[in-house]
């Protein structure tokens, strides 16, 4: 069974570009998450979608920070633009139903912003 | 609201020897409970849950949890731990809820 897919891996780039991070859930899952992990303030959820909708943004730090599901198999979060402050590594989890399932987590995004 | 918390971030231990991961949760209503480790460079593996039941948990890699109630916790042990064991390990909550809370995480280092 394929996993969370999340690309790219790792992701270099220079402050004030538009950084794009992509998610594949797996197939059947109705609810995605967005997670950042730091060395500072540990797993933080930032945004989920329950059946492609968005449900609780409330951890997205600012308005740079954007993510969209336009279907059930895809999910992107955008920085635009992108500080050093953003450096991480971004997880993407999914879930199915019912109630109690856990979240299945990618193997997240390297971001660091130079 | 809902909250969870791991006191220790860090857990030495040496190989074979037992080892007991404290979680304790606060929430106002019934909650789905669960062990995550996290693997160096990996994202985080479902170890074992707790639905409802048998308070005692068995998970993967020889783990288990005992779901107490009336004490809010949810501790996680391994009899004898492996130099593999090493990782970090949180532990999440979930109530009515869609959201999942997740502890700070406790790093688990084995000692050969």
């Amino acid at each position: 069974d394929a996993g969370v897919i999340q690309s790219p891996r790792h992701e270099v780039t220079e402050m004030g570009q538009e950084v794009t991070l992509r998610c594949k859930p797996i197939s059947g899952h109705n609810s995605l998450f967005w997670y950042r992990q730091t060395m500072m303030r540990g797993l933080e959820l930032l945004i989920y979608f329950n059946n492609n909708v968005p449900i609780d943004d409330s951890g997205m730090p600012e308005d740079r920070f954007s993510a969209k599901m336009p279907n059930a198999s895809f999910s992107t979060l955008k920085i635009q633009p992108s500080e050093p402050r953003d450096s991480a590594v971004y997880f993407c989890a999914s879930r199915g139903t019912p109630l109690g399932q856990p979240q299945h987590f990618g193997d997240g995004t390297r971001l660091s912003i130079l | 609201a809902q909250s969870v918390t791991q006191l220790d971030s860090q857990v030495p231990v040496f190989e074979e020897a037992p080892v007991e991961l404290r979680c304790n949760y606060s929430s106002s209503v019934s909650v789905y409970l669960f062990w995550y480790v996290q693997y160096p460079n990996q994202g985080l593996q479902l170890l074992l849950k707790y639905l409802s039941g048998s308070t005692l948990v068995k998970g993967i890699n020889g783990f288990e949890a005992e779901f107490n109630k009336s004490q809010t916790s949810f501790h996680l042990r391994k009899p004898s731990v492996h130099i593999s064991d090493t990782a970090e390990y949180f532990c999440a909550v979930r109530g009515s809820y869609q959201k999942v809370t997740f502890g700070t995480g406790t790093k688990l280092q084995v000692i050969p």
